[in-house]
């Protein structure tokens, strides 16, 4: 059964630094990978995509990595803005079963 | 990117009354689509998998009489919750895969949630 974790479960950080959010999996087994972002009550915003064969995506100030075979990704985020307070998920797409499995999710607040 | 829309957006109930919510995608067609559930301060637990024109998927636990769901079209689900009580309460999402190739191939775009609010 495949397992996400997300460390840290939540984050404080001051606007302007550079900050690392991290993602595990237990089973390699995985089509792709996705980041979403998901404000208070709201629905869920995806953020970067990166598939099985990829290692990074990056958009703006995001880039995620992916290293499947050891079933981690990292989602670094430069020169946090108090706009990017949020809950960020990280879930897989696995090979059997068709679907998503989230993990927990990192809180994170920047404070101005 | 793909937008999906889920309405309502916010309902309050009786209890023992039966609730439909919608799921549209907008701009792409979707053979599946998945049904969520997220009670506060937790992550998004699976429902059901819904593929168009066939029976839904329902991940263990969840009971397919009290949630129906149906996928009639290619743009639209709809889960009904039927005799809803308090501990239904939660916060429901959909997504929707866009498999029609290209860029946005394999990707899941998810609606904005239903509060669900049973008194």
């Amino acid at each position: 059964k495949q397992e996400v974790t997300q460390i840290p479960a939540a984050l404080s950080v001051p606007e302007g630094e550079n900050l690392v959010l991290n993602c595990s999996f237990t089973d390699s087994a995985i089509y792709n990978l996705q980041w979403f972002r998901q404000d208070p009550g709201k629905g869920l915003t995806s953020l970067l995509l990166i598939q099985s064969s990829q290692r990074e995506q990056t958009s703006g100030r995001l880039n995620a990595s992916l290293d499947k075979s050891s079933g981690r990704s990292t989602l670094y985020i430069a020169a946090s803005q108090p706009g990017d307070s949020a809950t960020y998920l990280c879930a897989v797409f696995v090979e059997y079963g068709n679907k998503l499995v989230f993990g927990a999710g990192t809180i994170l607040r920047v404070k101005s | 990117g793909a937008v999906v829309s889920q309405h309502p957006s916010r309902v309050i109930c009786k209890s023992g009354t039966s609730v439909k919510i919608e799921c549209r995608s907008l701009d792409f067609q979707a053979t599946t689509m998945f049904w969520y559930r997220q009670f506060p301060k937790q992550s998004l637990m699976l429902m059901a998998t819904s593929n168009e024109g066939s029976k839904a998927t329902y991940e263990q636990g969840v009971e397919k009489d009290k949630f129906l769901i149906n996928h009639a079209s290619l743009t639209l689900s709809t889960l009904t919750v039927t005799s809803a009580h308090p501990e239904d309460s939660s916060f429901y999402i959909c997504s929707a895969r866009d498999v029609g190739g290209g860029t946005l191939y394999n990707e899941q775009f998810f609606g904005p949630g239903t509060r669900l609010t049973v008194l």
